[in-house]
């Protein structure tokens, strides 16, 4: 199965600063024949239901903020908030859906505002 | 729109099954595989498994040998997950999510139920 690892576990930024969140896999997400990145991210607050919010590691799903922004290749990705919001407060995974069953997820990452 | 409705919480003895319904409404109900993922309360994500509703093909995690099953009514558009020989640590939210690749493929999940709380308690 392939590992998915996060970093930090969690974080605490300030209202309209930067939020930097790191996930890496233990095989490479890179499909050579599309060139795609088979990597999701997705938002998880209390009492709702996990959102998706980028996939093919940089593509923001619609009606997602543009301060959302998905990078990286292969192994290495990140998921940036360019300018933190109040409603930004969450838990925030990445998924792998390059081989599956099964599909795996990060440990996931806590960001709160300082 | 799309939606996922998913059952009410239920709460089990050890050694019970559970069994969370998950109802689809505004799209191609045979369209679309569904998956189901659990969050254990302070843990993350786990993918259970998914169903194909128009083959009722299945695919389960190996985390749970013989104890997953997945299963779809076509008539009512909804998909069935039961959960058998329950644990303590099968305490969890159990969710719904549909597979954003029409018929099939690998890809993220764009739609989730709100989720069903599952309590396994003596």
């Amino acid at each position: 199965d392939i590992v998915m690892t996060q970093s930090p576990d969690s974080l605490a930024v300030s209202l309209g600063e930067r939020a930097t969140i790191n996930c890496k896999s233990s095989q490479s997400l890179l499909y050579s024949a599309n060139n795609k990145n088979y990597l999701a991210w997705y938002q998880l607050k209390p009492g709702q239901p996990p959102k998706l919010l980028i996939y093919w590691a940089s593509a923001r799903e619609p009606g997602v903020p543009d301060r959302f922004r998905g990078s990286g290749s292969g192994t290495d990705f990140t998921l940036t908030i360019s300018s933190l919001q109040a409603e930004d407060v969450a838990v925030y995974y990445c998924q792998q859906y390059y081989d599956t069953p099964p599909y795996t997820f990060g440990q996931g990452t806590k960001v709160e505002i300082k | 729109q799309v939606q996922l409705v998913q059952s009410g919480a239920e709460v089990k003895k050890p050694g019970a099954s559970v069994k969370v319904s998950c109802k689809a409404s505004g799209y191609t109900f045979t369209g679309y595989y569904i998956h189901w993922v659990r969050q254990a309360p302070g843990q993350g994500l786990e993918w259970m498994g998914w169903i194909n509703p128009n083959s009722d093909g299945t695919n389960y995690s190996q985390k749970f040998p013989g104890r997953v099953t997945i299963t779809r009514d076509t008539s009512m558009s909804t998909v069935y997950m039961e959960l058998s020989s329950l644990i303590s640590d099968d305490t969890a939210v159990y969710y719904c999510a549909r597979d954003s690749c029409s018929h099939g493929g690998t890809c993220p999940f764009d739609h989730w139920g709100q989720g069903t709380l599952v309590t396994v308690s003596s």
